[in-house]
């Protein structure tokens, strides 16, 4: 039950893309398709942003979008706007009823 | 609208116990997997415990296994996480949070409750 490994920072400026990688291993994110990513402004709540590796909740943008290659998913938001500025985190299911999240990354809109 | 409100939290001594409390309301609690989840002001998410209330499916992070028990009363609406042996690294902000449907995410999360370990 090891956390998921994320990079602690990117930046981009607006409009940009920038893309946020969540490392795991062969028990969890490599094995099953059910990587969720959420977004945490500071002291509020986190929000679901994509759930089952790609797929999209109603109400949250197009530019953000999820995909997974073996062990690594990653979230790509593109277009990057000034209120996407939060903290980041993936969470895989690890089996037997289990979960991880991953370590944060904090995004940074210059 | 889903709401989800955590009560129960507070200042306890090491080696206490303490039960948290959620009250759901806004859709039909008992179809769906329910979650706690802890930060630490500062830090990262933490999952601690989630429970399936249709398969009775039960998971723990291990390093809560044998200390914390997660409960729900359906007829309440209500989940529970009674936390026993209480340590200093459990201290942080207890999330409770609604599974998706088909999913194994967690599609609403309550403001949470806090929880301080101390002598």
């Amino acid at each position: 039950q090891s956390a998921l490994t994320q990079p602690r920072s990117v930046s981009g400026s607006p409009g940009q893309s920038v893309t946020i990688s969540c490392t795991g291993t062969n028990s969890d994110v490599g094995l099953y398709n059910y990587v969720s990513w959420y977004q945490q402004h500071p002291g509020k709540a986190p929000k679901l942003m994509i759930y089952d590796v790609n797929k999209r909740p109603s109400g949250v943008p197009a530019r953000f979008s999820g995909s997974k290659s073996a062990n690594t998913a990653s979230l790509t938001i593109s277009g990057l706007q000034t209120e996407d500025e939060a903290d980041y985190y993936c969470c895989s299911y690890a089996g037997s009823y289990t979960y991880v999240f991953g370590t944060g990354t904090k995004v940074t809109v210059l | 609208e889903v709401q989800l409100v955590e009560s129960g939290g507070g200042l306890v001594q090491p080696g206490r116990s303490l039960r948290l409390s959620c009250r759901a309301s806004g859709f039909i609690f008992d179809d769906y997997v329910m979650h706690w989840i802890r930060q630490v002001p500062g830090k990262g998410l933490e999952w601690v415990s989630s429970i399936n209330s249709i398969t009775g499916s039960i998971g723990y992070v291990d390093s809560v296994k044998g200390r914390f028990t997660i409960s729900r009363d359906n007829a309440k609406k209500s989940l529970y996480l009674q936390m026993n042996s209480l340590r200093a690294e459990d201290m942080a902000l207890y999330y409770c949070g609604k599974g998706t449907g088909s999913s194994s995410a967690i599609d609403s999360w309550g403001q949470g409750t806090l929880v301080i370990v101390s002598a």
